[in-house]
């Protein structure tokens, strides 16, 4: 069946490092989504992603869209506290309207 | 604040009793969706409405999840006879109509969690 994988689990970083999270479908992508989730917390929506190639930049953060469009990157410059949480990628199921199937997230963890 | 706002927070019930939960949509959205997540998990899709109209339902829900949302506004979500597999996050999320090759973005309320002894 479809599915949508993202690696790695987890990321664990000192703060002012670099985190990088990859998403790969196992079927062509009308478009993809990225959420975030805070520890606790519920997930937030950052940016959908439509075109073939497409890049985007949300200050540190900046998201692709694989030419094929089958993979995805998110990847932050200089992680800060603020950032620790669980960033999720998210695909139309096909032939559906209306259902995302999700990737499983990659935790980022700040180390002390 | 007005976001979607879901009710009870936390639920803890026994092997076989129903639980019911109850999810308030963003006013102006038409559309309201039903997921669950398990630690570690990303949310998997239970049901969609839009407008009092339940639209789609994961093949993968059993016959003891229903919901409803009769007048288009907010909606519930009853388990039956609770088994602890169902003990997870369930997530409600609300959303506007997006344009056309997009799925719209969606705003999600905090959660019911739900622990079955």
């Amino acid at each position: 069946g479809q599915q949508v994988m993202q690696i790695p689990q987890y990321q664990h970083v000192q703060e002012g490092e670099d985190f990088t999270t990859y998403c790969n479908s196992s079927t062509t992508l009308s478009n993809i989504q990225w959420y975030k989730q805070r520890p606790g917390g519920h997930p937030v929506f950052l940016i959908q992603l439509v075109k073939s190639g497409e890049v985007k930049k949300q200050k540190r953060l900046t998201f692709q869209f694989g030419e094929a469009k089958k993979n995805s990157s998110l990847h932050i410059t200089a992680t800060q506290t603020t950032d620790v949480g669980t960033y999720f990628c998210a695909g139309p199921v096909k032939d559906s309207n209306y259902q995302l199937i999700w990737g499983a997230g990659t935790k980022l963890i700040i180390k002390p | 604040d007005t976001g979607v706002s879901q009710d009870p927070r936390h639920k803890i019930t026994k092997r076989g009793q129903n639980v019911t939960f109850r999810c308030d949509p963003i006013s102006e959205h038409n559309r309201l969706y039903w997921y669950r997540q398990t630690l570690g998990q990303g949310p998997e899709f239970l049901t969609y409405f839009q407008n009092e109209a339940q639209l789609e339902k994961s093949r993968l829900l059993s016959d003891r999840f229903s919901a409803e949302r009769p007048k288009g506004s907010f909606s519930t979500l009853e388990i039956q006879r609770t088994e602890q597999g169902d003990s997870a996050m369930y997530l409600c999320a609300s959303s506007l109509i997006g344009g056309w090759g997009t799925n719209e973005k969606l705003f999600f309320g905090s959660g019911t969690q739900l622990s079955v002894l």
